[in-house]
């Protein structure tokens, strides 16, 4: 067990909706990231925030966003959803500002399925 | 844009043997990489990091050899058991780039019994 939750688990919804995927970090982790992984696929880095601030910025759609919150949980929106983004999306967390030493604590991921 | 590769989508070990997994960078600036271990409906687990700086460094069974030289980075899992089966993702830190980590697509390692 990472420290990290994420919730849902599972997540069915149709196209044309949204929904919020939520992430606790680690006690005490500042910073949160949000990846993508599809089937098969590795991991695409989405975004990341420190302390409540947008800190970088990966493949996100517009369709997306994310914050974090003063209790530094996380959330993840979708909208307008599309066949495309059935997905795992993870969570990780780590302790400061995603130094490259800053090992990144991952979640169990929700699974997002779009029909 | 520059990404970080696997050599071998799957490896199938003998429970015991040893195991390698490879992964080819081809981003000279990145310092810093890290092996993952995804276990079938888990979220990824940190394994080992190495810095650039280095060449090699052992954890406990497993060892991670870096050469700069060829851009390329292994994991070497030692008396392989079968709860080493997962997908093995590599990433890399690159200090100017936007994102914080840049994965490979992952190699599935199975354990034979």
């Amino acid at each position: 067990d990472s420290g990290v939750t994420q919730t849902p688990k599972h997540l069915i919804t149709a196209t044309g909706q949204r929904v919020t995927l939520r992430c606790s970090p680690r006690s005490g982790d500042l910073s949160v990231y949000w990846y993508q992984q599809s089937l098969d696929q590795g991991l695409q880095f989405l975004i990341q925030y420190y302390n409540g601030e947008e800190r970088a910025k990966g493949n996100i759609l517009e369709r997306f966003s994310a914050q974090q919150f003063p209790d530094l949980h996380s959330e993840l929106n979708l909208s307008s959803l599309e066949l495309g983004d059935s997905a795992l999306y993870f969570c990780a967390s780590s302790s400061f500002d995603g130094a490259p030493t800053d090992t990144q604590y991952f979640g169990p991921g929700t699974r997002l399925t779009v029909l | 844009g520059e990404s970080v590769g696997l050599h071998l989508p799957t490896l199938s070990v003998q429970e015991g043997d040893n195991s390698i997994i490879n992964c080819a960078y081809s981003n000279s600036a990145s310092d810093y990489f890290i092996w993952y271990k995804q276990e079938s409906g888990k979220g990824p687990q940190f394994i080992i990091d190495i810095r650039s700086n280095m060449d090699k460094r052992q954890g406990q069974r497993v060892t991670v050899l870096l050469n700069k030289t060829v851009k390329h980075l292994s994991l070497q899992i030692a008396a392989t058991q079968p709860g080493d089966s997962a997908v093995y993702f590599c990433a890399e830190n690159t200090p100017l780039g936007n994102e914080k980590l840049t994965f490979g697509t992952g190699t599935r390692l199975t354990i034979i019994p």
